[in-house]
């Protein structure tokens, strides 16, 4: 069984539109997180939910918006897409309290 | 959170012991050390924490030093699919926990 699934694991698009990743975990866990690799592979935070609150929202251009209908999903939704953003994108999920962090498979995604 | 800085790669061959070693300075009391790998196309995965001394799982291990200001990530025997990027960070795990990464240490296992 999956711990963390998103979708989709591949997104190519052009500059300007507006798409979505989704982000599932069926471990129970109550915060949940958003992470983006780029080329050069510096992984860094994006977003920290708990309990469908937002936490911690690092400086990222508010192109991004993450939502959390519930505490098990966090989708983040990207606006005008720019060729910057193209990079690897991971949720995560951990415990509250609990810096072991599960990560998903991650999206790559591609702005041409 | 403290800074942390690792080796940029580092070569082994199947069946050796690999150490890859953490510097932290600046590291706080009542910061945790933790240790992450990743694989291609993978998200970093889990592999072990520690406080102090030394903390042993079935994976590897870990050696803290008393002064905490570096840490040694302990790989037994790696074989080919321990190839991967390994991360050292440091923090405190109670809370929100928001992880630094750095840029890691590229081990590279040979036949």
């Amino acid at each position: 069984d999956t711990a963390v699934s998103q979708t989709p694991k591949y997104l190519v698009t052009q500059m300007g539109n507006d798409k979505s990743i989704k982000c599932e975990q069926n471990l129970g866990h109550d915060t949940m997180y958003w992470y983006k690799q780029d080329s050069k592979k510096f992984l860094k935070i994006m977003f920290s939910y708990n309990n469908k609150e937002l936490i911690i929202n690092e400086t990222v251009p508010n192109r991004f918006s993450p939502k959390s209908p519930d505490k098990a999903h966090l989708n983040l939704h990207i606006n005008s897409l720019e060729l910057g953003d193209s990079a690897v994108y991971f949720c995560a999920s951990s415990q509250e309290g609990s810096s072991k962090q599960y990560f998903g498979p991650g999206t790559r995604l591609t702005v041409l | 959170l403290a800074k942390t800085t690792q080796p940029i790669s580092m070569d082994s061959y199947e069946g050796q012991e690999v150490n890859i070693t953490c510097s932290h300075n600046n590291i706080a009391t009542n910061d945790y050390i933790t240790w992450y790998q990743q694989f291609p196309s993978q998200g970093p995965r889990f592999i072990i924490q520690g406080y102090k001394t030394k903390v042993t799982n079935e994976v590897a291990s870990l050696f803290i030093p008393a002064d905490r200001k570096s840490s040694t990530l302990s790989l037994p025997r790696v074989s080919l699919s321990d190839t991967a990027v390994y991360y050292c960070l440091v923090g405190f795990p109670g809370g929100y926990n928001k992880l630094i990464f750095g840029a890691g240490t590229r081990l590279a296992v040979h036949p």
